[in-house]
């Protein structure tokens, strides 16, 4: 089982529609939580972490369900400017320092 | 402003080459990382160091090594390049700790022929 696994989509959404993905992690003892925006041809960004109770930035809503190990991004009233994959990155080995990053959603915003 | 750059955006080489991709971050972070991204695989952890001439390898070392001589330059090298390395080669920088936001460099497209 990978550690972080993600639908690849595409998801294809009309503006102003409210899209949501979700994404399941395998390690019980991750402690870290984020979101990612990789434009086309572009390198990954970060788009928001993910906080235990849930956090909200603009139209953008991250979740966090540790009984069933997985994390959400809910994006509401799409623009065609959110066209973009969105990576799940979660610190898969609690041991190392470095954060293991899904093969990411693709959504993609149609007038 | 935040600043990750590679030494090239696009490099072709040919099987056998020994290849060196350089990483300059100005942001003194103690942190640097080298990922590749394939389609369908995502970005796969090759190395990461957290201090000068400290490192530690990732999920997909083998075929690779790196050298941190200086604070702000991590570099891949590739000692026999192999057509199964080409992919696209990222590398990130962040702040000492665990888990801080990493910030990337635009990425170098490699071809191995």
């Amino acid at each position: 089982r990978k550690e972080v696994e993600q639908d690849p989509g595409p998801f294809n959404v009309p503006e102003g529609a409210t899209v949501a993905f979700n994404c399941t992690y395998s390690n019980s003892a991750s402690q870290s939580f984020f979101w990612y925006r990789q434009d086309c041809r572009k390198e990954p960004k970060l788009l928001m972490s993910v906080y235990s109770s849930g956090n909200e930035d603009g139209r953008f809503t991250a979740q966090l369900n540790r009984a069933s190990q997985y994390i959400s991004l809910l994006i509401r009233d799409s623009k065609l400017s959110d066209s973009a994959t969105y990576l799940c990155v979660v610190n898969g080995d609690t041991g190392r320092r470095a954060l293991t990053f899904g093969s990411g959603t693709r959504l993609q915003v149609q007038p | 402003d935040v600043k990750v750059t590679q030494s090239s955006r696009y490099l072709v080489k040919r099987t056998g080459e020994k290849v060196f991709l350089e990483c300059v971050q100005d942001m003194d972070h103690e942190n640097m990382f080298w990922y590749r991204q394939d389609p369908g695989l995502g970005l796969r952890l090759i190395y990461f160091s957290y201090d000068v001439k400290m490192k530690e390898k990732g999920d997909i070392p083998e075929g690779y090594s790196v050298s941190r001589e200086k604070k702000e330059r991590f570099s891949l090298i590739l000692e026999s390049a192999s057509t199964n390395q080409t992919s696209m080669y990222l590398c990130a920088s962040s702040v000492s700790g665990t888990y801080n936001e990493q910030f990337f460099g635009p990425g170098t497209r490699l071809t191995v022929l």
